[in-house]
């Protein structure tokens, strides 16, 4: 069983549409999760991090985190073409600094 | 205030060769990590060091691969020799403590090609 799973996707929203994105992982241990973006040929750039359950927003962006079921998801609302790429979760372990990426979910937002 | 900065940003090299990443962290970061991109294999950290030592290496994939970090601003990676197995983007990341929290910030990436 991989550390972090995501679908890989793609998953394809039309504009204005809510994306929603879906990852789980293994260490019940884990205490800080994060939601990176990354553009073809770009560097991951951070846009959520979330630490305790609950939901946690930043503008059109939602994090929602339940440890118990080891789930984590990002909820984009009103997608955007400039959205389409690549949407990696990352876990961190026990201790927080050894950081567990998935694979990635690709998302293509349909004008 | 700069971010991350990596060169070169693009390496291309004959097997056998020595290679060399280079990495400056952002001011005031305390940690380093050090990834590899791949298509096949995802976003894999490879090693990671605090105020400058070395804590975790076991993604290191093999002897060829070293990493070091003189000061708190430069880390090298190095491969010897280098392998067409070894083309892949490397990442190189900075964060700073703050509690359990660990929100890193990446570099533009070296892209390296082993032919």
């Amino acid at each position: 069983q991989k550390e972090v799973e995501q679908n890989s996707g793609p998953l394809s929203v039309p504009e204005g549409a809510i994306a929603s994105l879906n990852c789980t992982y293994s260490d019940r241990g884990s205490q800080s999760f994060f939601w990176y973006r990354q553009y073809s040929g770009k560097s991951p750039e951070l846009i959520m991090s979330i630490y305790s359950n609950g939901d946690k927003e930043d503008g059109r962006f939602t994090a929602q985190l339940n440890k118990a079921s080891q789930y984590v998801s990002l909820l984009i609302r009103d997608s955007q073409p400039s959205d389409s790429a690549t949407y990696l979760c990352a876990v961190g372990n026990t201790g927080g600094f050894k950081t567990i990426f998935g694979a990635g979910t690709r998302l293509f937002v349909k004008a | 205030d700069a971010g991350v900065i990596q060169s070169p940003r693009h390496e291309v090299t004959e097997m056998g060769q020595e290679v060399t990443l280079r990495c400056k962290p952002i001011s005031g970061h305390d940690y380093l990590f050090w990834y590899r991109q791949t298509m096949m294999r995802g976003l894999e950290l490879l090693i990671y060091f605090n105020n400058n030592v070395p804590i975790d290496d076991s993604g290191m994939p093999e002897d060829r691969f070293s990493a070091k970090m003189p000061n708190a601003s430069f880390s090298t990676l190095k491969i010897q020799p280098s392998e067409p197995r070894d083309s892949a983007v490397y990442f190189c990341a900075s964060s700073w403590t703050s509690g359990v929290y660990n929100e890193q910030f990446f570099g533009p990436g070296t892209r390296l090609t082993v032919l």
